[in-house]
């Protein structure tokens, strides 16, 4: 595998259930981010890890539950989400301390919640 | 903090044809501004970015943009579009004191028509 994967890429769950997104990243990189995207709306970001420290939370609700083990591997634990939940989620890493923070995207999970 | 603004939400456009796509920005620092493009089911790829030196930098698949200062602009063109460009492209901007964060516009969806 290279660059950054997410598993699944596609996912239906009802708003009781419990899920968890995965990323991995094969790049070597010490930050590592989750965007939700919805359409006509421009990138939200939601959680940011560095150095794995979360070091931003954009005031996402308590539902979406951030985890990231070590530098390569990064979660977001889903629980009782709603409707308006359903939508693209991006993972994404780059390296810190770099004169330009360039970040690499996985493909994304394609979330459903009915 | 910073915003970015992408003018066309929409370009439809010609096999062959030259085209642009506008964005603008706003922050109160110096930035460094980034082009991504996002082809349908996968992530977003880099196609190029502005650190500083020359305002016109070149990206992947014929892609070039200018940055333009006293315009807090920085529109992506290509002089002669193919079927495959079709695709969502993103602009981005980075506050060069806080690199570990990316405003992006809302997206302008570009159809290369036949």
């Amino acid at each position: 595998e290279t660059g950054v994967t997410q598993t699944p890429r596609h996912l239906v769950m009802g708003m009781t259930n419990k899920k968890s997104l995965k990323c991995e990243q094969h790049l070597g990189h010490n930050a590592m981010y989750w965007y939700k995207q919805s359409a006509k709306k421009p990138l939200e970001l939601m959680f940011v890890y560095s150095l794995e420290e979360r070091v931003e939370n954009n005031s996402v609700p308590s539902r979406f539950s951030p985890e990231c083990p070590n530098s390569s591997h990064l979660f977001l634990h889903l629980h009782t989400l709603q409707p308006e939940d359903s939508a693209l989620y991006l993972c994404a890493s780059s390296q810190v301390r770099q004169p330009v923070n360039e970040q690499f995207f996985g493909p994304g999970t394609r979330l459903t919640v009915l | 903090a910073q915003s970015v603004t992408q003018l066309d939400s929409q370009v439809p456009v010609f096999e062959e044809a030259p085209v642009e796509l506008r964005c603008n920005y706003s922050s109160s620092v110096s930035v460094y501004l980034f082009w991504y493009v996002q082809y349908p089911n996968q992530g977003l790829q880099l196609l190029l970015k502005y650190l500083s030196g020359s305002t016109l930098v070149k990206g992947i698949n014929g892609f070039e943009a200018e940055f333009n200062k006293s315009q807090t602009s920085f529109h992506l063109r290509k002089p002669s579009v193919h079927i495959s460009d079709t695709a969502e492209y993103f602009c981005a901007v980075s506050d060069v004191n806080s690199g570990s964060r990316l405003t992006f516009g809302e997206g302008t969806q570009l159809t290369v028509n036949p």
